[in-house]
């Protein structure tokens, strides 16, 4: 089974509904990450969240909203979904410990939003 | 703030050939990632290069981290079809450690 799981894996929307994208873990991070992939933009970042209290914004968090529901779950909302928010998004976990630890990222499978 | 430049951002190359991916970086960082990403699916790690110098060798490619430079290079030797994919490599940076991703190299490998 998946370390990272995501649902729904696409989805098509119109403009104005609230949706939102789960992401599940099993690997047992505290940190959790949501990203949007766009052509040639690479990934960017909207949301992360070191544990289930803390939560923070990325660099292109306006329309976005996140929950921390437990270690394991952090889910994406759309408020409104717009056109432009027509993406894939992408979820990612990791475990820095210790002294010289570093920030390896897992990611999940992705999910394909369309916004009509 | 850091950024994350790569290049070339598409590279058709002939199998059995040789050719590098370069990521160039803004601010000082010795953790630098490199990820592959096949077409509609997720993204896997490939290296993990945590030190000036360091070198890693997975089969055909090689990456290695030069961080007076702010530079890291994947190195293809010998390209199959197989490696056609998109490159991401990703800086770590700040204090929160978040990765700064590149903007991925796409690489199509013609027989």
């Amino acid at each position: 089974d998946a370390d990272v799981t995501q649902t729904p894996r696409n989805r098509i929307t119109k403009t104005g509904k609230r949706i939102m994208l789960e992401c599940s873990q099993t690997k047992g991070h505290d940190r959790m990450y949501w990203y949007r992939q766009d052509p040639g933009l690479g990934l960017r970042l909207i949301y992360y969240s070191f544990d289930v209290k803390d939560i923070n914004k990325g660099e292109i968090s306006d329309g976005y909203s996140v929950s921390r529901q437990a270690q394991a779950k952090f889910s994406l909302s759309l408020e409104s979904a717009i056109p432009n928010q027509t993406a894939l998004y992408f979820c990612a976990t990791s475990e820095p410990t210790g002294t010289g630890s570093y920030n390896e990222q897992f990611f999940g499978p992705g999910t394909r939003l369309t916004v009509l | 703030e850091l950024k994350v430049e790569q290049n070339p951002l598409f590279l058709s190359m002939q199998e059995g050939k040789n050719y590098t991916i370069y990521c160039n970086y803004s601010t000082t960082s010795d953790r630098l990632y490199w990820y592959r990403q096949d077409p509609g699916k997720s993204l896997e790690s490939l290296f993990v290069l945590l030190s000036n110098g360091a070198v890693k060798q997975e089969g055909r490619l090689m990456a290695s981290l030069d961080t007076k430079a702010r530079l890291s290079t994947l190195h293809i030797t010998a390209a199959v079809h197989d490696l056609s994919a998109t490159y991401f490599c990703a800086v770590e940076g700040g204090a929160t450690n978040k990765l700064i991703f590149g903007t991925g190299t796409l690489l199509a490998v013609q027989p």
